[in-house]
Parts: structure tokens; C-alpha cells; sequence
């Protein structure tokens, strides 16, 4: 039983550059939620995708979308990269109240 | 003021000693907690839920109290394994499928 998976591992981007990152649910997970975590920081909440549409969304600016897919699947997309975009970005997928499970995490460097 | 606020750290310890947690949290309306393990570079991963009566996990004991808004997780008989970051997480619904607040995470080392 795979568990949460997300691609890229790792991703190097030039500022004003825009990325998509993936991600695979749990099996049996039906909603999925995205974070963000700077060096030395926890994780911030970026969003959190349930039925294919946006249920909740933490202090993230515009340029942070997502979309989630039939199958569950989700993608966050950032446009306009800044220096500060520079994190570690979690995906965590769960069903009903049972507890979050998270990705290993992309790892994206701005330059 | 942090919605979550933990421990700054960082906490050194020799094996076989006996490390207490402390986290605070701002918003009343806050309704399940937990502690996440995170490994250096690695994912965050569930170390276990709290509840107000306090529950145990072998050598892990976490406790809540509403009034004061406080967690803790004490850890027994420290293992060099234990050695990652505690982050105290707290979620405004019940369950855990609402967006998860986490604080700033507390480095453990255990030392031989």
C-alpha cells in the first residue's frame, strides 16, 4: 500500500520562474492539503483541496493555486517565484477524521 | 502572539534520561492536538494524538489542559532513536481533516 507520494524530490528555479509540484494520496485518502516549511521553521498551511475544489486556505498569496483531480491526485502550482519561496512543500493526505499522512516533500531552491 | 508556540530548544540529554515538552496554544476554540515526529530532511510524521485525559505510549506520555491552552509530551527512558524534532500541532476542528497549525518544532538530541 503506497503511501503519500510527490514529485519532483528536488527542484531548482530562477526567481519569476513559475513551478508545479505533484501529488499522489494514500490510498483510500480523499483529501489532500498542501504545506510549507522553511529552514528552521514548522510547517506553514498553504491549502487543502477535498472534492476537487479549495476548502480551506491559509495566509498564502495568489500566486499559490492548486487543483485536485477525479482520482484525487493534486498539484500546487506557484507563479512568479521569489527568493523567499525557497522551502520544503508537504503534502499531507488523509480521509474523514483520521489523522494526516505526509510526503517525503519537494525540495525547491530559488536562485 | 504564535498560534502555536513551543520550546524553543535545543535539547541535548544523555540516553536513559527523561525530556519534558511544553507547548502552548492561542486559540480557544482549538479542538484536537497532536505531537508530529520530524527526522532530519524527512517528513513530519504522527508520534501520537492528546487528549484531555491524558494518554500513554510506552515511554511517551502526552497531556492537554484546555484551561491553561497548554500541551505537553514527556519522553522516559530516552532512546538515541528519539533524537528529531517535536512539533506540537493543533487543529480547530475535531478530527484531523481541518488544516493543521504546527509550531516552530523542538530539537532533541540524545546523546550516548
Amino acid at each position: 500500500d503506497a503511501g503519500v507520494t510527490q514529485s519532483p524530490t528536488h527542484l531548482i528555479k530562477t526567481r519569476g520562474q513559475q513551478v508545479t509540484l505533484r501529488c499522489s494520496p494514500k490510498s483510500g485518502h480523499d483529501t489532500v492539503s498542501w504545506y510549507q516549511q522553511a529552514l528552521g521553521q514548522g510547517p506553514q498551511f498553504i491549502f487543502q483541496y477535498y472534492e476537487e475544489e479549495e476548502r480551506q486556505r491559509g495566509n498564502f498569496p495568489d500566486r499559490f493555486s492548486g487543483h485536485q483531480f477525479p482520482n484525487y491526485s493534486s498539484e500546487l502550482n506557484v507563479n512568479a517565484l521569489l527568493l523567499g519561496d525557497s522551502a520544503l512543500y508537504l503534502c499531507a493526505s488523509s480521509w474523514g477524521g483520521q489523522p494526516q499522512h505526509f510526503g517525503d516533500g519537494t525540495r525547491l531552491s530559488i536562485l | 502572539r504564535k498560534e502555536v508556540e513551543q520550546d524553543p530548544g535545543p535539547f541535548n540529554v544523555p540516553e536513559g534520561a527523561t525530556v519534558a515538552f511544553n507547548c502552548t496554544y492561542s486559540n480557544s476554540a482549538s479542538q484536537s492536538f497532536f505531537w508530529y515526529r520530524q527526522d532530519c530532511r524527512k517528513e513530519p510524521k504522527l508520534l501520537m494524538s492528546v487528549y484531555s485525559s491524558g494518554n500513554e505510549d510506552g515511554r511517551f506520555t502526552a497531556q492537554l489542559n484546555r484551561a491553561s491552552q497548554y500541551i505537553s509530551l514527556l519522553i522516559r527512558d530516552s532512546k538515541l532513536s528519539d533524537s528529531a524534532t517535536y512539533l506540537c500541532v493543533v487543529n480547530r476542528r475535531g478530527g484531523s481533516n481541518y488544516k493543521l497549525t504546527f509550531g516552530k518544532g523542538t530539537l532533541l538530541t540524545v546523546n550516548p
